[in-house]
């Protein structure tokens, strides 16, 4: 089955200062791997994907992440973090094999809480 | 604008009740999905529908039903046989779903269901 991790719960940084929120994927077969970002009480909205070609994704809000096949990693990355920033953000990865149906979901991850001090 | 409506936005219910969370969307995608979001757990898919009239269970349906009888609603009970029922849900949809679809999903701005 095909998952995601995001091993740390909360990251803190300071305003102003490159951010790096990380994600690890397990997939069989090329992977489509997503960000999304959840402000308290809302739900949740696209950052970016990334699907195939270039590794650097570049996505809304100045963030960018960074797709690396020999680490299975996809970290989310920001050059310098705003207060506003501070949010939950979910890594995702497409599962199309789910049930045998071509049918597809995401699976996310547990997310990471970004907390960006003034 | 386009998007996912759900209603109502905070619900609380005494111990035994069914209660059922609007989603609407006006996207005309055709997949819709239901999601549960627990503290420290993500995101945990409860139910999908790809097409009108079709539906079926994901990862936790236990207590929970849905129904799909127009592309545009997919309505969500939470009924008194889901045994921790106090959660964050999310509906969500899709364009269509299928092996083409790049996967982005559009979330609504959730419910977030109290029980008593």
């Amino acid at each position: 089955a095909q998952s995601v991790a995001q091993p740390e719960d909360q990251v803190n940084v300071a305003e102003g200062n490159p951010l790096t929120v990380k994600c690890t994927y397990s997939v069989s077969g090329n992977p489509y791997l997503f960000w999304y970002v959840q402000y308290p009480n809302r739900g949740l909205q696209f950052l970016l994907k990334y699907i195939t070609g270039d590794n650097l994704v570049k996505g809304s809000y100045g963030f960018e992440a960074e797709f690396n096949k020999s680490q299975t990693s996809f970290h989310l990355k920001k050059p310098s973090a705003l207060v506003s920033d501070s949010a939950l953000y979910f890594c995702a990865v497409r599962d199309i094999n789910w049930g045998n149906t071509g049918f597809q979901k995401l699976v996310f991850g547990t997310g990471t809480r970004l907390l960006v001090s003034p | 604008d386009g998007g996912i409506t759900q209603s109502p936005k905070y619900l609380f219910r005494k111990e035994g009740q069914n209660v059922t969370l609007s989603c609407e969307q006006n996207l005309n995608h055709d997949a819709m999905y239901w999601y549960r979001q627990d503290p420290g757990q993500g995101l945990r898919l409860i139910y999908y529908s790809q097409i009108v009239n079709d539906f079926q269970k994901g990862d936790i349906a236990e207590g929970y039903s849905v129904s799909r009888e127009k592309k545009e609603s997919f309505p969500l009970t939470v009924t008194s046989a889901q045994k921790n029922p106090t959660a964050f849900y999310l509906c969500a949809s899709m364009a269509s779903g299928g092996r083409r679809e790049t996967g982005e999903l559009f979330f609504g701005e959730g419910s977030r269901l109290t029980v008593l």
